[in-house]
């Protein structure tokens, strides 16, 4: 059974620009989260998306933003990059909300904002 | 506020030297607490979900154990291979469902 996808999974940016990744969860997986981790934050919950719909969103400006497919695949998309967004983001798949039920996460793309 | 706290945040083992990891939690209705492993550069790995005060599971040379307040991650002879970054996350029930997780605890197990 194949795992969370994540493309790409390094990337380079500079200030200023945005950026959109990808997200594929485990077949039959319809929720489908969005973390940031680094070193000093530790894993920091961006949003949830479950049917195609925001069900919770963390504490980020507005430039951080989600969007879920009717396949359940997932993309992120970070506006206007500043230096403080790089971090690896990490894609994290369950079956639905309100069970109780680990997350599964890919191996997370590494942005470097330059 | 719910918060997940893991201590101590680095710990380094003689190959053999058994310890254990603390994951110490505040949350509205736990609903499951969860261990994951996470190798540098990799996402982390799905180990364990407690559920309930006194239950306790294992997998190898890994024990862990959920009172009302607070989990332990026991590694008994641990191998080099056991070095990585542990994790604790849990899933409140406020009705969010959130997952919070810890900031790891770092093992590094020395031959």
């Amino acid at each position: 059974k194949a795992g969370v996808t994540q493309t790409p999974r390094y990337l380079i940016k500079t200030r200023g620009q945005q950026v959109t990744l990808s997200c594929s969860p485990i077949s039959g997986h319809r929720s489908v989260s969005w973390y940031q981790q680094t070193p000093g934050q530790g894993l920091q919950f961006l949003f949830e998306y479950f049917s195609e719909t925001q069900r919770n969103k963390g504490n980020f400006p507005g430039r951080f933003s989600g969007r879920q497919f009717s396949n359940s695949r997932s993309e992120m998309n970070v506006s206007t990059l500043e230096l403080g967004d790089s971090a690896l983001y990490l894609c994290a798949s369950s079956l639905e909300p309100g069970g109780v039920q680990p997350q599964h996460f890919g191996d997370g793309t590494r942005l470097s904002i330059l | 506020e719910d918060q997940v706290t893991q201590s101590p945040e680095a710990l380094r083992l003689q190959e053999g030297e058994s310890s254990s990891l603390n994951c110490s939690y505040t949350v509205s209705g736990l609903r499951g607490l969860f261990w994951y492993r996470q190798d540098p550069g990799k996402g982390p790995e799905f180990l364990f979900t407690l559920y309930s005060a006194g239950e306790e599971k294992e997998k190898e040379r890994l024990k862990a154990t959920l009172t009302k307040k607070e989990s332990f991650l026991h590694i008994t002879a641990p191998k080099p291979e056991d070095s990585a970054t542990y994790l604790c996350a849990v899933q409140d029930g406020s009705g969010t469902y959130k997952y919070i997780f810890g900031t790891g605890t770092r093992l590094k197990v020395l031959a």
